[in-house]
């Protein structure tokens, strides 16, 4: 059964970092191409990144274009996110998902950022 | 990278059909059959229901299907049940790697 779980969300000042990590289990990371999407309160999706399976290409919406890096461990099977120069626009539940048949074949349970002073 | 087009809420009764809009441009939902459809129920996180326009995964009822016409895409629930009332969010493929969802749309089962 292939599952997801996030971690690492919070609270944080504007212009802070966080590091978001997903891990998985029930498949072989190295396989797929893995996703972020967030969701802010009340609010649609919206896709933030995305990595091969090797990690060796990476994709961003210009939203997060040049704040946040995507990254995989896939010996420890772990997804990250690292967020830098994060504003109250960045506040949202943060999914991790698994792309194998599609964006968000699978997703995790999702991790909660809150930018606030 | 803009957003496409959905209603906010749309309504049947058991029993009934529905069908929720996708509206994209020609350079998203137009030009790729790459239109996934997820289902969101509250708090809970969202589950992939179409791919690939018209594809369901192993699991997923007969009773939701995917068509699309130009720039848009459509999700239609046939059979409506009490259990088919979340959120439903559409997404597109708009090149260079990127994905473009729609708002989302509230579906009230009557």
């Amino acid at each position: 059964e292939v599952q997801l779980v996030e971690s690492g969300g919070g609270l944080v000042q504007p212009g802070g970092s966080l590091r978001l990590s997903c891990t998985a289990s029930g498949f072989t990371l190295s396989n797929y191409a893995m996703s972020w999407v967030r969701q802010a309160p009340g609010k649609g999706l919206e896709w933030v990144s995305a990595i091969v399976g090797s990690g060796t290409t990476t994709y961003y919406a210009d939203s997060v274009k040049g704040r946040f890096t995507i990254s995989r461990d896939n010996s420890k099977n772990t997804l990250y996110l690292q967020m830098n120069s994060l504003g109250a626009e960045d506040t949202a539940v943060y999914y991790c998902a698994q792309d194998s048949m599609a964006l968000g074949s699978y997703w995790g349970q999702g991790t909660l950022v809150t930018v606030s002073s | 990278q803009s957003a496409l087009t959905q209603p906010a809420s749309v309504s049947g009764s058991p029993g009934q059909s529905i069908t929720i809009s996708c509206t994209g441009t020609n350079s998203d939902v137009g030009k790729y059959n790459l239109v996934t459809w997820y289902q969101q129920h509250p708090g809970k996180a969202p589950k992939l229901m179409i791919y690939e326009v018209t594809k369901r995964p192993s699991g997923i009822s007969n009773r939701f299907s995917g068509s699309k016409s130009g720039d848009t895409a459509s999700l239609t629930i046939s059979g409506l049940q009490a259990e088919d009332e979340a959120h439903y969010h559409c997404c597109s493929y708009a090149g260079r790697s990127t994905w473009v969802f729609g708002g989302g749309t509230k579906l009230t089962v009557l």
